[in-house]
């Protein structure tokens, strides 16, 4: 089955400095990779997603980028607020037939103000 | 309703004793997953349905567990006999379609004494 590595586990960032999280999927069939914003005691909340026929793809101060031939991809976090704080997941899928999602481990991003 | 809601939100259990969780997915969504979330990890996929098929269990992690969804809109996951590796948040999450992002409830959190 589909394996997903994340890191770094932990991540401390100044106010307004980018904050990057990276992954690593194992199956080559996997071409839906969503990302998750998981608050304390909060539901995980999409917040952006990428699939295999696109190498980025930006929303504000939220980009994903997709390297299918290392089976890399990575969330980019720009001009970081406090309210950026919370655990990221990143997450792949194979998209046909049914999402069945596999879950990195996850990142806790604390942005200091 | 405008979100997924599961209840109970939190759920205390002595060992032994069976437990049932409820999941009201997005009204229209056909596909309704049960994942597992262990403290400081990410969600664990359990099981799937289409409608009130269910086409896949392969992630329940013993015959304990049990998921139905007999009118293809409310799930329920119930436990039989509890034992302590069964203390988690357990997350339901609905998409309008296999094709379409998921969308998570708040989940339900599982102590078991």
């Amino acid at each position: 089955g589909e394996n997903v590595e994340q890191h770094p586990s932990t991540l401390s960032v100044q106010e307004g400095d980018s904050a990057v999280i990276k992954c690593t999927y194992s199956d080559s069939a996997s071409n839906y990779f969503p990302w998750y914003k998981q608050e304390l005691g909060k539901r995980p909340q999409l917040i952006i997603d990428i699939r295999s026929n696109v190498g980025e793809k930006k929303d504000q101060r939220i980009a994903v980028t997709l390297n299918k031939t290392a089976k890399h991809f990575s969330l980019h976090i720009t001009e970081t607020q406090p309210e950026d704080s919370a655990v990221y997941f990143c997450a792949a899928s194979r998209a046909g037939g049914y999402q069945k999602v596999t879950f990195g481990t996850g990142t806790k991003l604390q942005v200091i103000p | 309703g405008a979100g997924v809601s599961q209840s109970p939100r939190y759920k205390v259990a002595k060992r032994g004793q069976d437990v049932a969780l409820r999941c009201d997915p997005i009204s229209g969504h056909v596909s309704l997953f049960w994942y597992q979330q262990a403290l400081g990890q990410g969600p664990e996929f359990l099981t799937y349905f289409q409608n009130e098929a269910q086409l896949d269990k392969s992630g329940l992690p013993s015959d304990r567990f049990f998921a139905e969804r007999p009118e293809g809109s409310v799930s329920t996951l119930k436990i039989q006999r509890t034992q302590q590796e069964d203390s988690a948040v357990y997350l339901c999450a609905s998409s309008l379609s296999e094709y379409q992002p998921q969308h998570f409830g708040d989940g339900t959190r599982l102590s078991i004494l």
